[in-house]
């Protein structure tokens, strides 16, 4: 099936370092997403993405984190300066639509280790 | 707050049997749930869906059955194998917005053959 993939699949830095987790979306979609999963927890929603601009956020979502998809490339999360509590396993997703039968196909996910 | 909330967290039954997984939730404005099935190392992906307008939704050995004034719902898997054995999340957002998915913890299913 569709496939959405992402890079790297783990980055370990030091806290107050920048990071960039890459991930290239399901090729004719049109919505993404970004979701956080700390170990042993559930799935969360970070922020989501259409036509350039961020729809939505949650309050997960800090100063400290950026999104963007310049020019159809790589739909990217940035976050600077990362903390310890950035540590967790991110999830890209995307979509065809964000209603009726929009479904969501995730990535793998980047593992982001703060030290 | 816990919006969505499943049970067990971890399930073993025999090869052939019926697992059953359960999931309840709180907030009324959601009206579709989805369940993701992961394998580990890889991404959550779309097992089986379900709109709060129907009661039940099949697709060959799972089944999802859904009480929209308790808000709970079921998964079902029926005959299952152990290739079933994955973690899977129960996951609820309103029609509006479907991308936005809440979802459970999840439940562990191990399949004994």
């Amino acid at each position: 099936g569709p496939k959405v993939l992402q890079i790297p699949s783990h980055q370990i830095i030091d806290m107050g370092q920048m990071v960039t987790l890459n991930c290239d979306p399901v090729s004719n979609h049109l919505y993404f997403y970004w979701y956080k999963q700390i170990l042993g927890q559930q799935m969360e929603f970070l922020v989501n993405f259409y036509n350039g601009k961020v729809m939505e956020k949650s309050k997960l979502f800090k100063d400290q984190f950026s999104v963007e998809r310049p020019d159809g490339s790589y739909f990217t999360l940035k976050i600077q300066p990362t903390a310890l509590e950035d540590s967790a396993v991110y999830f890209c997703a995307s979509s065809s639509r964000d209603r009726g039968t929009g479904q969501l196909y995730f990535g793998e996910g980047s593992k982001l280790t703060v030290l | 707050q816990q919006q969505v909330r499943q049970s067990p967290q971890s399930l073993t039954v025999w090869e052939g049997e019926t697992a059953i997984l359960n999931c309840s939730y709180e907030n009324s404005a959601f009206d579709y749930f989805p369940w993701y099935q992961q394998f580990p190392g890889e991404g959550p992906a779309l097992l089986i869906s379900i709109l709060s307008v129907s009661d039940k939704k099949e697709d060959g050995r799972f089944t999802i059955f859904f009480n929209k004034r308790e808000k709970k719902l079921s998964l079902h898997i029926a005959d299952s194998q152990p290739g079933d054995s994955a973690t899977y999340f129960c996951a609820a957002s309103g029609n509006y917005n479907q991308g936005k998915l809440i979802f459970g913890q999840g439940t562990k299913l191990s399949i004994k053959p």
